[in-house]
């Protein structure tokens, strides 16, 4: 079955830091591939999207790249800023069934200091 | 526009009671989902709705959850016999868009705490 893989459980940077969040999958074929952040109290807010068509995904700052070869799709941002502060999880997409399944990694938490 | 409305924000309960959890999604929105987020972990989907019928409630634990969505619009999402292990946050999201256009909204949870 799909898997997405986070293996970072906190990340702790500074200002201006750059930021690279790891997220590897396992699928048996190619899937969308999805960037969720979650504020405290709040639900998942999609971030960013990729699909096979398109391999580089682009929001607020926030970049990932689909690597088929090496089946990632990290999440980088330049320079990150106190308010990036919350858990950045990685999806998978499936269409199927009438509907569009997720899978989700375990979420990799971000603070910033300032 | 309004966002996925859920309630209540927050539960607490002795096991072998039961709770239920109201979503109101987003209006025209034909897809909603259930999922379960227990702490520090990624959202498990549990059931899914096209209207009123349900797709997939595969990973909903029958023997105490259920999951309505009578008119096509509201939810609700039942626990019959709360165990320690439910402990989570429980979200409702919903969708209008197909194929790799579909996106979900995701309301603000249910934090549920099974004591």
């Amino acid at each position: 079955g799909d898997s997405v893989t986070q293996k970072q459980g906190q990340v702790t940077l500074s200002e201006d830091d750059f930021l690279f969040i790891n997220c590897t999958y396992s699928t048996t074929t190619y899937p969308t591939l999805l960037w969720y952040v979650q504020y405290p109290g709040q639900g998942p807010q999609l971030l960013l999207k990729v699909t096979t068509a398109n391999n580089k995904g682009i929001s607020r700052g926030f970049e990932a790249t689909y690597d088929k070869g090496t089946t990632s799709f990290h999440l980088q941002k330049a320079s990150v800023q106190e308010s990036d502060s919350a858990v950045y999880f990685c999806a998978l997409a499936r269409t199927r069934n009438m509907g569009y399944k997720l899978t989700f990694g375990t979420g990799t938490s971000l603070l910033v200091d300032p | 526009e309004a966002g996925v409305t859920q309630s209540p924000r927050y539960a607490v309960l002795q096991e072998g009671q039961a709770v239920s959890f109201w979503c109101d999604p987003i209006s025209g929105h034909d897809t909603l989902y259930w999922y379960q987020q227990p702490r520090d972990q990624g959202p498990q989907l549990l059931v899914y709705f096209r209207d009123e019928a349900v797709i997939d409630n595969s990973q909903l634990p029958s023997d105490r959850f259920s999951a309505v969505r009578p008119k096509g619009t509201n939810s609700t999402l039942k626990i019959q016999s709360a165990k320690q292990g439910d402990t989570a946050t429980y979200l409702c999201a919903s969708s209008l868009g197909r194929g790799e256009n579909e996106r979900l909204f995701f309301g603000h949870g249910t934090k549920l705490s099974v004591l």
